[in-house]
């Protein structure tokens, strides 16, 4: 069984802080991706992380995969009140020309301004 | 607005009922997945279609079924409803037969009641 564990669960910081929300798990995964999700919405894709060691930076916000492809991390700096909101991790586990994305349980981001 | 809709908004409806939720993808995307997003659970897969076809199974119950038709758009049916299957239900949807980028929804709230 694939899982991926998110920490914090929660976080409530201030505005113009910074902060990193870590993504980790015992599986390989082909991908990973980030996701924030608003009340009352769907989850929107953030960005798609492919390669071990693979950077990207979105704006404030950078996604880090690591080296071995099973966990990641997503730091923003300077965070703003707009930024609140769940943000999700997703494993890509690709088997019998199908696949299917593992998701971590999420963290609830508020940011007071 | 990701271009993939999903009718109705809300649904509440009594234990042991059977209501049937449908999601319409973005234009050109032939895969449709389904999930399942409760509070104890998190976003769990349920199923994915690819082009009429079922590609994948996630931790869907024998109670739930789904099928997706030649215009692509897909139904989501439960049945013999319990009270732990009120969560918010979601359709994504992508081009190919593996997970890349997917599109989500806005979500059914079905009420078990």
């Amino acid at each position: 069984t694939q899982l991926l564990e998110q920490s914090p669960q929660f976080l409530s910081i201030q505005e113009g802080e910074n902060l990193t929300v870590y993504c980790n798990s015992s599986s390989v995964f082909s991908s990973l991706q980030w996701y924030r999700q608003e009340p009352g919405e769907g989850p929107v894709l953030l960005v798609t992380v492919v390669t071990g060691g693979e950077v990207k930076k979105l704006k404030r916000l950078t996604f880090q995969f690591g080296d071995a492809r099973k966990d990641s991390s997503l730091h923003i700096t300077a965070a703003q009140p707009g930024d609140t909101g769940l943000y999700l991790c997703a494993g890509l586990w690709i088997y019998n020309q199908g696949g299917k994305l593992i998701f971590g349980q999420g963290t609830e981001l508020s940011v007071k301004p | 607005d990701s271009g993939v809709t999903q009718t109705p908004k809300h649904l509440i409806t009594a234990t042991g009922q059977r209501v049937t939720l449908r999601c319409s993808p973005r234009s050109g995307d032939l895969s449709v997945y389904w999930y399942q997003q409760s509070l104890d659970q998190g976003l769990q897969f349920l199923i994915q279609y690819y082009n009429g076809e079922e590609r994948a199974k996630g931790n869907i119950l024998e109670r739930f079924s789904a099928q997706q038709f030649p215009d692509l758009h897909s139904e989501l049916n439960l049945s013999s409803l319990e009270l732990g299957d009120s969560a918010l239900y979601f359709c994504a949807s992508s081009v190919g037969q593996t997970i890349y980028e997917q599109y989500f929804g806005p979500g059914t709230r079905l009420t078990v009641t």
